[in-house]
């Protein structure tokens, strides 16, 4: 069965930096894109990064773009955000999602989705 | 503020439906037949309930349904059940400058 396991989370001060990560088993991970969307405490859910299933194309929210790079290896099965220019604004519980399609066309759906890390951004 | 509108709540009792709307712009749902619905119970995985406006995944009742007119998609919930008392968020493709839009979700509450 599909999994996608995160870790990397904890507290950093504003202005710190930190690196998701992403273990995905259970499907053909170079084969499809992937997803990275956030929770604030008490908000909804906002998308936050894509990566196409080859790393040849990356998207990113208005809200982290400069600051925020996605990126994968598909010889780990891993995807990752590295996080820079932190700010209070980007603590949240941050998910990574399978996209529904594979191959290079994405419809931006997600059907699979991990458990999320708690990001803190607190002096 | 969340590039697409829904009802921050709805409610039904068992048994009855209850439909949830997802209004954007030509931009994004009006655009592209590229809508989706997430169940998200608070403290657990979002679940995909919906996608591509009208395909429901499989494991997903059928009890739950899809529909989109102009640039304002809906998700219906038929025959509540006490189960499905959560948050559902509607997404939407929005070109490549935006890329993904999200609702701001909507609090489905089983009276």
């Amino acid at each position: 069965q599909v999994q996608l396991v995160e870790s990397g989370g904890g507290v950093v001060q504003p202005g710190g930096s930190l690196r998701l990560s992403c273990a995905a088993s259970g499907f053909t991970f170079r084969s499809y894109g992937m997803h990275w969307v956030r929770q604030a405490p008490g908000k909804g859910l906002e998308w936050v990064a894509f990566i196409r299933y080859d790393g040849s194309d990356k998207y990113y929210a208005a809200s982290v773009k400069g600051r925020f790079t996605i990126s994968r290896d598909n010889s780990k099965n891993t995807l990752y955000l590295q996080m820079n220019s932190l700010r209070a604004e980007d603590t949240a519980v941050y998910y990574c999602a399978k996209d529904g399609r594979s191959g290079y066309s994405t419809s931006c759906y997600f059907d699979y989705w991990g458990q999320g890390t708690l990001v803190t951004v607190s002096s | 503020q969340s590039a697409l509108t829904q009802p921050p709540s709805a409610s039904g009792s068992p048994g009855q439906s209850v439909t949830i709307s997802c209004t954007g712009t030509s931009s994004d749902v009006g655009g592209y037949n590229y809508v989706s619905w997430y169940q998200h119970h608070p403290g657990k995985a979002p679940q995909l309930m919906i996608y591509e406006v009208t395909k429901r995944p499989s494991g997903v009742p059928d009890r739950f349904s899809g529909s989109k007119s102009g640039n304002t998609a809906s998700l219906t919930v038929s025959g509540l059940q006490a189960e499905d008392e959560a948050d559902y968020y509607c997404t939407s493709y929005a070109g490549s400058n935006n890329f993904v839009v999200f609702g701001g979700g909507t609090k489905l509450t089983v009276l």
